[in-house]
């Protein structure tokens, strides 16, 4: 069974940094694409970062672009997301997923002072 | 930008009653490998968003046969044959053709007269 399960999230205060990780299992994690996506509260989804298999390419909204980075460990079968300069329209649930087939439980970022 | 829009965006539809979503790219999503990467989502109160249909029409496992994904080009509709209860929430397109960005729709609550 594919399971992907996202941790880190928690409060920060603006300009700080949170590192969120995504475990995956149930599948062969170096084999797939993956994405962030967030979701503020009540509102829609919107892509935020993608990773090719092996960690070679990364892709970012330009929201995000310069104070996010996204990488993997295939060994440990796990993706981060490093987030740097933290603004309060960055509050969001944070959803790992494989290729948009698979998603986590979500992790809730919230930056506030 | 892929601008995604989608309509309507409040369903209000009565129990057994069939339901249609309509989600209209900005530009053409048919890809230079022929395929048209339109995928459709279903966010149910609380819970991650399930990806229902992939490349415009095929479902994903374990989604009921009452849902059904068609079109073409730019104009694309999510149909439930027969609404049911389970079937309450969000439901957002989402285009995989011109990437980056992965851009999706605003999302449709679809709810129970």
């Amino acid at each position: 069974e594919v399971q992907l399960v996202e941790s880190g999230g928690g409060l920060v205060q603006p300009g700080g940094s949170l590192r969120l990780s995504c475990a995956a299992s149930g599948f062969t994690f170096s084999g797939y694409w993956m994405h962030w996506v967030r979701q503020t509260p009540g509102k829609g989804l919107v892509w935020v970062s993608h990773i090719n298999s092996d960690g070679s390419r990364t892709n970012y909204a330009d929201s995000v672009k310069g104070r996010f980075t996204i990488s993997r460990d295939n060994a440990k079968n796990t993706l981060y997301l490093q987030m740097n300069s933290l603004r309060a329209e960055d509050t969001a649930v944070y959803y790992c997923a494989r290729g948009f087939e698979y998603w986590g439980q979500g992790t809730l970022v919230t930056v506030s002072s | 930008d892929v601008v995604m829009t989608q309509s309507p965006l409040s369903l209000p539809v009565t129990l057994g009653q069939p339901a249609s979503i309509s989600c209209r790219s900005s530009q053409s999503l048919v890809d230079s490998d022929g395929n048209t990467y339109l995928n459709w989502f279903q966010q149910r109160p609380g819970q991650s968003p399930r990806r229902l249909i992939y490349r415009v029409s095929n479902r994903d496992s374990g989604v009921p046969d009452r849902f059904s994904g068609s079109g073409s080009g730019t104009d694309f509709t999510l149909k439930i044959s027969r609404v049911e209860a389970e079937d309450v929430g969000v439901y957002y397109c989402m285009q995989g053709t011109h990437w980056p960005p992965w851009t999706f729709g605003q999302g449709t609550k679809v709810e129970i007269k």
